[in-house]
């Protein structure tokens, strides 16, 4: 059991190119999320989803698109890179985030992390 | 108003320490709340939900008050291992969005 596996580790993109980041789980969660760490801050939501076939904006969702064909996979893609996009991206994935009364929301297990530097 | 602020750190404390973080938040729907701590450069790891009553977990006690929207982490007997920057986070609801706070540096010396 891997738990949430990114790929790569680290890239560095030229302005105006593009990649995709992959995040894969296998604990079967129906609820995967891509977040973004600037350096000295919190993460920010950029995508979500639900489970496969659907997906929802976040917080900073712009520059970026999701897909979600499978309960396992949920890339990231980021299509004209822009220096303001130099971060750290951490996937993370979660089996359901129903809260009731007040009670715990199933934890959410991150992977390790892409850092990616625009230059 | 951030969604989410903490204590802004460093917090450098000696071994044997007893520290408390705060944490405020803005949304008054707010359903569910959790420290979590990140080492440096790695993922963030949930150390603990927080729940209306007050929980503890061996050294940690977090604690929520929900009138004043203030949450707190508090950590006894402090340790080298506990150095890290600690999380606050909250989740304003269905569909898992969770609101990051900036975090709080802890560094924890002989």
């Amino acid at each position: 059991n891997a738990g949430v596996t990114q790929t790569p580790k680290f890239r560095i993109l030229k302005i105006g190119q593009s990649m995709t980041l992959q995040c894969t789980q296998d604990m079967n969660h129906n609820y995967m999320y891509w977040y973004r760490q600037d350096p000295g801050m919190g993460l920010k939501l950029i995508y979500y989803s639900v489970g496969a076939g659907i997906t929802d904006k976040g917080e900073v969702p712009n520059g970026y698109n999701v897909s979600r064909s499978t309960t396992e996979d949920f890339p990231l893609r980021l299509e004209l890179a822009a220096p303001s996009q130099t971060s750290v991206y951490f996937c993370a994935s979660s089996y359901d985030s129903f809260v009731t009364g007040g009670g715990r929301t199933d934890t959410q297990y991150f992977g390790p992390g892409t850092r990616l530097t625009v230059l | 108003r951030k969604e989410v602020e903490q204590d802004p750190g460093p917090f450098n404390v000696p071994e044997g320490a007893t520290v408390a973080f705060n944490c405020t938040y803005s949304n008054s729907a707010s359903q569910s709340f959790f420290w979590y701590r990140q080492d440096c450069r790695k993922e963030p790891k949930l150390l603990m939900s927080v729940y209306s009553s007050g929980n503890e977990d061996g050294r940690f006690t977090a604690q929520l008050n929900r009138a004043s929207q203030y949450i707190s982490l508090l950590i006894r007997d402090s340790k080298l291992s506990d150095s890290a920057t600690y999380l606050c986070v909250v989740n304003i609801g269905r569909g898992g969005k969770l609101i990051f706070g900036q975090g709080t540096e802890l560094s924890v010396k002989p």
